[in-house]
């Protein structure tokens, strides 16, 4: 069974730091491109940065370049994001998930195929 | 960034058919991603490369993508399709996502 799963959320002050893991299993890790979107309390999606099979390539959203880091330890199976900076509008739900990219009729695509529960930050004073 | 626009609510009567729709510039040039999320559960892809099914979606689910709009079709609406559901597309390195769309089953 494919299976992802988050660590590392907390409660931190604006200005603070936290570091989330994903663990992954039940699939060839370093044959993918990962993913972090994060879902703001009764919000939507927003894609927050993608990384790819030996970290050579990584994409951020401009909100929070400077100020994150993606990172991946194939040996480990295990994805991170280095939050620093940390802004009480990155308060949300991060979910890290599976990405499945490459061309098709001269077109390029990416997705997310499989998402893990999910691990909560809240920025608050 | 790329901007994909969905409506904020859809209802549909069981047994009826939902349409979804997702509208951004040219988004029939590109491949648009479907995602449905239960109340308090993670996202799941229900439509990918406009069309196609994951394994162990059902069949009621459908997709098309043309001109400036993507859209999902559920035949044959069941209770258990309630949910939000948003589309996505891939742009210039970065991945948009819809504002989402509440499908209420009534």
């Amino acid at each position: 069974e494919v299976l992802l799963v988050e660590s590392g959320g907390g409660l931190v002050q604006p200005g603070g730091s936290l570091r989330l893991s994903c663990e992954a299993s039940g699939f060839t890790f370093n044959t993918y491109w990962m993913t972090w979107v994060r879902q703001a309390p009764g919000k939507g999606l927003e894609w927050v940065a993608s990384i790819d099979q030996d970290g050579s390539q990584r994409h951020l959203v401009d909100s929070v370049k400077g100020r994150f880091t993606l990172s991946r330890d194939n040996a480990k199976k295990q994805l991170y994001l280095q939050l620093n900076s940390l802004r009480v509008e990155d308060t949300a739900l991060y979910y890290c998930a599976r990405s499945d990219q490459g061309w098709r009729a001269g077109n390029y695509y990416y997705f997310m195929d499989v998402w893990g529960k999910g691990t909560t930050v809240t920025v608050s004073s | 960034s790329y901007e994909l626009t969905q409506p904020p609510s859809v209802s549909v009567s069981p047994g009826q058919t939902a349409s979804i729709t997702c509208s951004g510039d040219k988004l029939g040039e590109k491949f648009t991603f479907w995602y449905q999320q239960k109340a308090g559960q993670s996202p799941v892809l229900v439509i990918y490369q406009d069309a196609k099914r994951p394994s162990g979606i059902p069949a009621r689910f459908s997709g098309s993508n043309s001109g400036n709009t993507a859209t999902l079709t559920i035949s044959g609406t069941q209770a258990m399709d309630e949910a939000d559901y948003f589309c996505q597309a891939w742009d210039r390195s970065t991945v948009s996502f819809g504002g989402g769309t509440k499908l209420t089953v009534l």
